[in-house]
């Protein structure tokens, strides 16, 4: 099976401007869930999808970051506008209804400069 | 509030050498912990996971960890340690609660030398 897949892998882009980046999670899982990792901190959890339902956001930063999940199928996590502080790889990851433990996509790295 | 401590950011060890990486948790109900590792420009993977039931887990790659309540730890062992294992080593606790919405600690970076 396909495992999860975001793109771009990499994205450099200017304070102010707007990036989108998308996750696609192993079909048939219900759970998907957005975190994020800062140099040299921890991953921080951003939200949490059952289908195309938020079921957590608690940690979103604020609200120039914006989350949908089309038809419970992919997902897309959009900064507008970026500020230097949204710096570091975002993950995404899915899971089946029930089961214990993610299964992580590579990641996407953003720098804004 | 859950948090998880990994004791060492960094963690050097010669191939074939006992593996430890240290994690310690705080939970106020019984938690759900894992093992993350994630190789170079890859995502995180799950290594193993404890779940209630026996306190003594086997994961992939010849890892295991066991849990100790009196010591709210989850230390990672393995038993013989090999070049393609160096990689950085996540502690994640949640409550299963909403999802699993996962804490994770700071990461302990593994070097393996020859």
């Amino acid at each position: 099976e396909a495992g999860v897949t975001q793109f771009p892998s990499h994205s450099v882009i200017e304070k102010g401007q707007t990036v989108t980046l998308r996750c696609d999670p192993i079909s048939g899982h219900d759970n998907l869930y957005w975190y994020r990792r800062v140099m040299g901190k921890e991953i921080k959890f951003l939200l949490h999808f059952v289908k195309e339902s938020k079921q957590d956001e608690s940690g979103m930063p604020n609200n120039r970051f914006l989350a949908e999940r089309t038809g419970g199928t992919y997902s897309t996590l959009k900064v507008q506008p970026a500020e230097l502080e949204d710096s570091g790889v975002y993950f995404c990851a899915s899971s089946h209804r029930g089961l214990v433990g993610y299964t992580f996509g590579s990641g996407t790295r953003l720098t804004v400069v | 509030a859950q948090s998880v401590t990994q004791l060492g950011s960094h963690v050097s060890v010669s191939e074939g050498a006992l593996v430890l990486l240290r994690c310690n948790y705080s939970s106020s109900v019984p938690p759900y912990l894992f093992w993350y590792v994630q190789y170079p420009n890859q995502g995180l993977q799950l290594l193993l996971k404890y779940t209630s039931a026996a306190t003594l887990v086997k994961g992939i790659n010849g890892f295991e960890a066991e849990f100790k309540k009196s010591e709210t730890s989850f230390h990672l062992t393995k038993p013989s340690a090999h070049m393609s294992d160096a990689a950085e080593y996540f502690c994640a606790v949640s409550d299963g609660g909403g999802g699993f919405k996962t804490i994770f600690g700071a990461g302990t970076r593994l070097f393996v030398k020859a």
